[in-house]
């Protein structure tokens, strides 16, 4: 157990309305992480968080923004959802680690969403 | 450009058997190579880490990473039944960049 809760675990919302994911840890990582995973595509990174208020883009971003405003919270939000953004969501976390031993990076165990 | 290729199976052995699974990836500035499990609607679950080229084993589990040939592996020995999954390769630059993933191999072991 890697100490990552993700709420809610499923939802389903319609089309324009904004919806916010939360990832909590309790493992006081700096590193954190959002994936969305799709048949045919795996996973790809949305967007990811280096430290509090510190965040980047990943490979798919359009449409998503993240907010971190303590260590253990990264929350994800969809302005304005659509079908496109119906997908399985995963929070990771991860701690800097030396050269040669890197860091290791846990999943939480997924959000479903459905937008309709 | 990241890119990782996986076959996406299904594999099918059957119990007891070795397993091989593969990737290919494009991008020579990746430095730590890892293999995730995944049981359906659970999240990934770190199998493997390694860093640079060389072998790592644990357990039945044996990673292998040839960076010269920009390709990795992981061998599965005396599969069981509990090893059906999707087994997601993964690789990263290091620091806070995040992993770039395959596609993932749905591997089944048949009792």
């Amino acid at each position: 157990d890697a100490g990552i809760t993700q709420s809610p675990r499923h939802k389903v919302t319609e089309t324009g309305t904004p919806v916010t994911l939360r990832c909590h840890q309790t493992e006081n990582h700096r590193y954190m992480y959002w994936y969305r995973q799709d048949p045919g595509h795996g996973l790809r990174l949305i967007h990811y968080s280096y430290g509090v208020k510190d965040t980047d883009k990943g490979e798919v971003s359009d449409g998503y923004s993240v907010s971190r405003s303590k260590t253990e919270d990264f929350l994800l939000t969809l302005e304005s959802a659509t079908s496109s953004q119906t997908s399985v969501y995963f929070c990771a976390i991860s701690e800097p680690g030396q050269a040669g031993s890197g860091n290791t990076i846990y999943f939480g165990e997924g959000s479903w969403l459905t937008v309709v | 450009q990241k890119e990782v290729e996986q076959d996406p199976g299904p594999l099918s052995v059957p119990e007891g058997a070795i397993v091989s699974l593969n990737c290919t990836y494009s991008n020579s500035a990746f430095q730590y190579f890892m293999w995730y499990r995944q049981y359906s609607r659970k999240g990934p679950e770190l199998l493997m880490y390694t860093y640079s080229s060389g072998n790592k084993e644990d357990g039945r589990f044996t990673a292998q990473v040839d960076k010269s040939s920009k390709y990795i592996s992981l061998f599965i020995r005396d599969s069981q039944p509990s090893d059906s999954a999707t087994y997601l390769c993964a690789m990263t630059l290091g620091g806070a960049d995040g992993l770039t993933f395959g596609k993932g191999t749905h591997l089944i072991i048949q009792p």
